[in-house]
């Protein structure tokens, strides 16, 4: 699977869109781009995931660029709840594997 | 409810004392993993398994062993646990539908190996 890679670490107003980046430069046509957040030491949570187009659900919106080497989580309005490690993952199977993701702290 | 649930959420033991930590899901799910998450390392996969009978070796598999008899459940054995096994563990299920593989993440066993 493609390797990802996120910035370290982001920060977030409260109530304002959080925007995290990901390159996967080398993705190839069959791998989707998942997206999950774990919040403190909890399991995983999944957000999302897309091949090409853009997806939106009730947690998030994402974005990927025509040519698939990067996409953009967006949480739309950023609430202290959202404070969580935020993980981008390429992957045409079931194996997925975690990177050290970006950190988001959403602040009041 | 979809859930996977793991037991114990928490569980201290003793070096070389057999110990099993059980995960079950209740969606059908015919993919189902192990991983461990230590400081700095991130989430490593310890093993998989891609249905009933069939298991294989993730990026960690040394010390642990897995069985996979019900399709639901898929508990992770330590036969003789070491202090390099302390870490938080999560189970996940998945289905293998391809594009639709969403995993759902047991709320973690914290081991500690004295």
């Amino acid at each position: 699977d493609a390797k990802t890679t996120q910035p370290p670490s982001m920060d977030c107003a409260e109530g304002r869109a959080a925007n995290l980046p990901c390159n996967h430069s080398t993705i190839s046509g069959n791998e989707y781009v998942y997206w999950y957040r774990q919040i403190h030491s909890q399991g995983p949570q999944y957000i999302i995931h897309g091949l090409k187009n853009n997806e939106t659900n009730e947690m998030a919106s994402l974005i990927i660029t025509e040519d698939r080497k990067s996409s953009t989580l967006i949480l739309p309005h950023a609430t202290l709840r959202d404070t969580a490690v935020y993980y981008c993952i390429a992957s045409s199977g079931y194996a997925l594997n975690f990177g050290k993701g970006t950190s988001l702290l959403v602040t009041p | 409810e979809a859930q996977v649930t793991q037991n114990p959420r928490y569980l201290i033991t003793v070096t070389g004392k057999k110990l099993t930590v059980t995960c079950s899901q209740n969606m059908n799910h015919e993919y189902m993993s192990w991983y461990r998450q230590d400081p700095g390392l991130g989430l490593r996969q310890i093993y998989y398994s891609m249905n009933v009978e069939v298991t294989d070796k993730g990026d960690v598999p040394e010390g642990y062993k897995v069985s996979r008899k019900e399709k639901r459940n898929f508990p992770l054995i330590l036969e003789s646990p070491s202090p390099n096994q302390t870490s938080l563990y999560f189970c996940a299920s998945s289905s293998i539908r391809r594009g639709n593989t969403e995993a759902f993440f047991g709320q973690g066993t914290r081991l500690t190996v004295v």
